[in-house]
C-alpha cells in the first residue's frame, strides 16, 4: 500500500513571495490534516479535510495561508506572502476517517526556508 | 486547551542502556495517547497506540505506559541501539467531538542520540 505523498520535498524562497505544496493521501482515506512543525517543536494542526470539506482551520493564518482538497483526494496549501516565520517542515497526513479510533499516516513532509 | 509537554528536550547515551521518555498533558479527558519517531527529513512513524482504558502497550523493545489521572506517559526503550536515534513525539487524542474530533495535540519530542 502506497504511503502519503508529498511534494517539493524542499523550497526555499525570499520572503514575501508565494509558495505552493501538494499532497497526495493514501487510496480511500477520507480525512487529510496539514501540520506545521517549527524546529524543535511538535507538528501543529493547521487544517482538516473530511473529503473536501474543511472540519477545522482554526490554527490557520487565514490572512495568509489558503488550503483546498477539490476533488476529496489531493490537496494543495498555499502561503501568499510568506513571512521568515513560515520557515517549517509542513506535513500531510490521511486517515479512514476522522473518527477517533482512525490512525493518522504521515507523509515525508514539505521544508520550507523562507529567507 | 490541551497542552503537551515532553522531558527530556534530548538525551545522549551508550548503546545498550535501558531509558525513558517522558510525556505529560494538562487535560486528562484523552480518548488515547500515541507514541511517534520522527528520523531527520522523514515523516512521522507511530510506534505504539495506548487507548485511554490501557495501562501500557508493548512492541518488542519498546514499553509505553499511561497514567491518565496524573496526566503522564513514558516510553521505555529496552537495550537501546544506534538505531533508536531519532526524534520521539508523543500526542494525544481528546475524548471531545465537534472540531476537536480526531485531533492530535503534540508534544515538542525528545532528540534521542544512542551512540555506539
Amino acid at each position: 500500500e502506497a504511503g502519503v505523498a508529498q511534494s517539493p520535498r524542499y523550497k526555499i524562497i525570499e520572503k514575501r513571495q508565494s509558495v505552493a505544496f501538494w499532497c497526495n493521501p493514501i487510496s480511500g482515506h477520507a480525512t487529510l490534516y496539514w501540520y506545521q512543525q517549527i524546529l524543535g517543536q511538535g507538528p501543529k494542526l493547521l487544517i482538516q479535510f473530511q473529503n473536501n470539506g474543511v472540519v477545522d482551520d482554526s490554527q490557520l493564518p487565514k490572512d495568509r495561508f489558503s488550503a483546498e482538497r477539490l476533488k476529496g483526494v489531493d490537496s494543495t496549501l498555499k502561503i501568499q506572502p510568506a513571512k521568515l516565520e513560515d520557515s517549517a517542515v509542513y506535513l500531510c497526513a490521511s486517515s479512514l476517517t476522522r473518527g477517533r479510533s482512525n490512525e493518522q499516516f504521515f507523509g515525508p513532509g514539505t521544508r520550507l526556508t523562507v529567507l | 486547551k490541551q497542552e503537551v509537554t515532553q522531558i527530556p528536550a534530548a538525551l545522549s547515551v551508550p548503546e545498550g542502556e535501558n531509558l525513558v521518555l517522558n510525556c505529560s498533558f494538562t487535560d486528562s479527558a484523552i480518548y488515547n495517547l500515541q507514541w511517534f519517531r520522527q528520523d531527520p527529513g522523514k515523516g512521522l512513524t507511530s510506534l505504539l497506540l495506548i487507548q485511554s482504558s490501557q495501562r501500557e502497550q508493548t512492541s518488542g523493545r519498546l514499553n509505553a505506559s499511561l497514567d491518565k489521572s496524573s496526566g503522564r506517559s513514558t516510553l521505555y526503550i529496552a537495550a537501546s541501539q544506534p538505531g533508536d536515534s531519532a526524534t520521539y513525539l508523543c500526542a494525544v487524542r481528546p475524548n471531545a467531538g465537534g472540531t476537536s474530533y480526531g485531533k492530535l495535540t503534540f508534544g515538542q519530542g525528545t532528540i534521542l542520540t544512542v551512540h555506539p
